[in-house]
């Protein structure tokens, strides 16, 4: 399977823990975003990466949250001092770079926070 | 964070029926993306739209970009109940910067009845 993966699928951590991400695009694909989705809403944009570059982070990213993504392939997204308002899902999406605007999702991380 | 109107909030038709959706924005947009999400999964790509009054199909579904760039359409000609889930429309700006995020509607919940 060549899609977006994403691990751990779940994760249950107590409140005041760090928790940590990763997103593994498709291949070649140069261009990685986050979002996060609670139930019954649609996903919201968090950070975006071109290459190795984080060019935007949305307010939703308090100074909790940090996203890298050091060599341009994988992205890791950490949570320090989770609150129980962090609990959602978190999509990661790559596209390649060029003409093409369409973005593919991984299948998420669900996070619960208690 | 700013999300598009979409409608019907959710929809219970019997199987072989038509469905239709919309999704509507204060904002012009150059690319409308629907998206189906499964519980528990990440959104999958069904259509990508990038002009205005473009009509585009994929199988049974069929999309529109609205002539004033503020709105979408899917259609689902003769649903069955592998149909059920929760469509998303998405709007991106554009290239550069801030436009390739995604903004998204709360998503329409279909159901089919057998």
């Amino acid at each position: 399977d060549t899609g977006v993966s994403q691990n751990p699928r779940h994760k249950i951590t107590k409140r005041g823990q760090n928790v940590t991400f990763r997103c593994d695009p498709i291949s070649e694909h140069n261009r990685l975003y986050w979002y996060r989705q609670t139930l019954g809403q649609g996903p919201e944009f968090l950070t975006y990466f071109q290459n190795e570059a984080q060019l935007e982070k949305s307010r939703l990213l308090s100074d909790r949250f940090s996203a890298e993504r050091p060599k341009g392939s994988f992205s890791t997204l950490e949570i320090q001092r989770t609150e129980q308002g962090d609990s959602a899902m978190y999509l990661c999406a790559s596209s390649p770079t060029g003409g093409s605007r369409e973005q593919y999702f991984g299948p998420g991380t669900r996070l619960t926070v208690t | 964070g700013q999300q598009l109107n979409q409608s019907p909030q959710s929809m219970f038709i019997q199987e072989g029926e038509d469905v239709s959706m919309n999704c509507t924005s204060s904002s012009i947009f150059n690319t409308w993306l629907w998206y189906k999400q499964d519980p528990g999964e990440g959104p999958v790509l069904l259509i990508a739209l990038y002009k205005a009054g473009e009509l585009t199909s994929n199988g049974r579904l069929t999309a529109q970009f609205g002539i004033t760039r503020k709105d979408s359409f899917l259609n689902i000609s003769a649903s069955i109940p592998s149909d059920v889930g929760i469509y998303f429309c998405a709007g991106q700006r554009g290239s550069g910067g801030s436009n390739y995020k995604l903004t998204f509607g709360k998503g329409t919940l279909l159901t089919v009845n057998p």
